[in-house]
């Protein structure tokens, strides 16, 4: 099945402690985004990359960082200098990291980090 | 900033009425328009994209989009107890491939 994976599920961390939320696609999509997710909020763009080896900032970059080695994978590290990460993150991927080409997005199933 | 306005609601109708959900959007650039629904606890799940002006129907699903006002909605027709969910707005832009998001209506459907 083709589809996009986020773990784990469930993540919790200390307070001060650099964590990695893992995404992993088989869909052959070329552009993978990162969006955070307040209770009662919409999303929120963290970063998001159109082509392996290049990726930008989205809205809320600040304390986040991300790779994108593989056109598959594309994870991202919540680092201490993010001041609330307590958050649900969504990982989403459209076919074509082109611009002018308007595609819609596939979300993974998140993950639910809780930092204490 | 690019701006994405949904009434948040909650927004509560009886079951198999219209159910309707509007969107407003700032940028006049925007080519494409979305539809999400997202269940507590759930990632947002695609029910309708849109990017000619007019309506675009798909079963109970009716997406409606005017360019000129920069308004979109969508039209839930036999409402369900199952489509009680938040609803989300998306709206993507010709460069750079961003999306961006209002912050969802949440519909109760009432058996």
């Amino acid at each position: 099945d083709g589809g996009i994976t986020q773990s784990p599920k469930y993540l919790f961390r200390k307070e001060g402690q650099n964590v990695t939320l893992s995404c992993e696609q088989n869909l052959n999509h070329d552009a993978m985004y990162w969006y955070r997710q307040d209770p009662g909020q919409g999303l929120r763009l963290i970063y998001y990359s159109q082509i392996v080896n290049d990726f930008q900032k989205g809205d809320i970059a600040e304390g986040y960082s991300v790779s994108r080695e593989k056109k598959e994978s594309f994870p991202l590290t919540v680092t201490s200098a993010q001041k609330n990460p307590t958050a649900f993150y969504l990982c989403a991927s459209t076919p074509s990291g082109r611009a002018f080409d308007s595609y819609e997005q596939y979300f993974g199933p998140g993950t639910r980090l809780t930092v204490t | 900033q690019k701006e994405v306005e949904q009434n948040s609601g909650p927004l509560s109708v009886p079951e198999g009425a219209i159910a309707s959900l509007n969107c407003t959007y700032s940028d006049r650039g925007s080519q494409s328009f979305f539809w999400y629904r997202q269940y507590s606890g759930k990632s947002p799940e695609l029910i309708m994209f849109i990017y000619s002006n007019g309506d675009k129907e798909d079963g109970r699903f009716t997406a409606q989009l005017n360019k000129a006002s920069q308004y979109v909605s969508l039209l839930i027709r036999d409402s369900q107890p199952s489509d009680s969910a938040t609803y989300l707005c998306a709206v993507g832009q010709n460069t750079g491939n961003q999306f961006y998001f209002g912050t969802g209506t949440s519909l109760t459907v009432i058996p």
